[in-house]
């Protein structure tokens, strides 16, 4: 059983430039959450959804961020025109949400490491 | 505001004796939390949880304690080994959502 799966692992911006983050989740979860983390901090959540629909979006910065989980295919966080402070590490998770007795547990995926230069 | 706290940065123990993480929180709507570990350059690894209704969990060498009176959680390792060296992080899922909030983390070092 296959875990999370992130790509690209790295990801160098220059300013300006987008960025597109790709998240495959866990086999037979359906539930997909984004967290950013800086330099020596915690994990921040960012963004939560499940197929084609945003469940919970209240971390993500108003402009510039988005994220989508289509009916076919990867979840994607997608940053336009970066800037220096967008460089983070971007985690995504899943969950086997509904599925008991455990749905709130959280698998997560390597990360994307995101440097704009 | 920092509802999940990790006061300690870091931890330092000799492999064989018992390791603990200490997390506090703020919020009483917390239903879980959840304890994660993490290697330089990895995402977390999902280690263990408890509910807000138990009081303890055990899972192998693994075992986390609530005391929800004092907004207190521990993560007790015996006997520690070389390859607990990680950054430990302390989670909580308030109730209703599904959101998890993270602590800042500790660092354990075991060593020989």
């Amino acid at each position: 059983n296959a875990g999370v799966m992130q790509n690209p692992r790295h990801l160098v911006r220059r300013r300006g430039q987008e960025a597109r983050l790709r998240c495959s989740p866990m086999k037979g979860h359906s539930h997909v959450y984004w967290y950013r983390q800086l330099p020596e901090e915690g994990l921040k959540f960012m963004v939560y959804l499940q197929k084609e629909n945003i469940i919970d979006e209240s971390g993500m910065p108003k402009e510039r961020f988005s994220a989508e989980f289509p009916k076919e295919g990867p979840s994607i966080l997608r940053i336009q025109q970066v800037v220096r402070g967008d460089s983070a590490a971007y985690f995504c998770a899943s969950s086997p949400y509904g599925q008991a007795p455990n749905s709130y547990e959280q698998y997560f995926g390597p990360g994307t490491r995101l440097t704009v230069t | 505001d920092q509802q999940v706290k990790q006061n300690s940065p870091s931890l330092s123990v000799q492999e064989g004796r018992i390791s603990i993480l200490n997390c506090d929180y703020t919020n009483s709507m917390f239903d879980y939390f959840l304890w994660y570990k993490k290697y330089p350059a990895e995402g977390p690894t999902f280690l263990i949880s408890i509910s807000s209704i138990k009081d303890k969990n055990e899972d192998g060498r693994f075992t986390v304690f609530l005391n929800k009176s004092a907004k207190h959680l521990s993560l007790h390792i015996v006997p520690s080994q070389p390859g607990d060296s990680a950054v430990y992080f302390c989670a909580a899922r308030q109730y209703n959502t599904d959101k998890l909030i993270f602590g800042t983390g500790t660092r354990l070092q075991v060593f020989p």
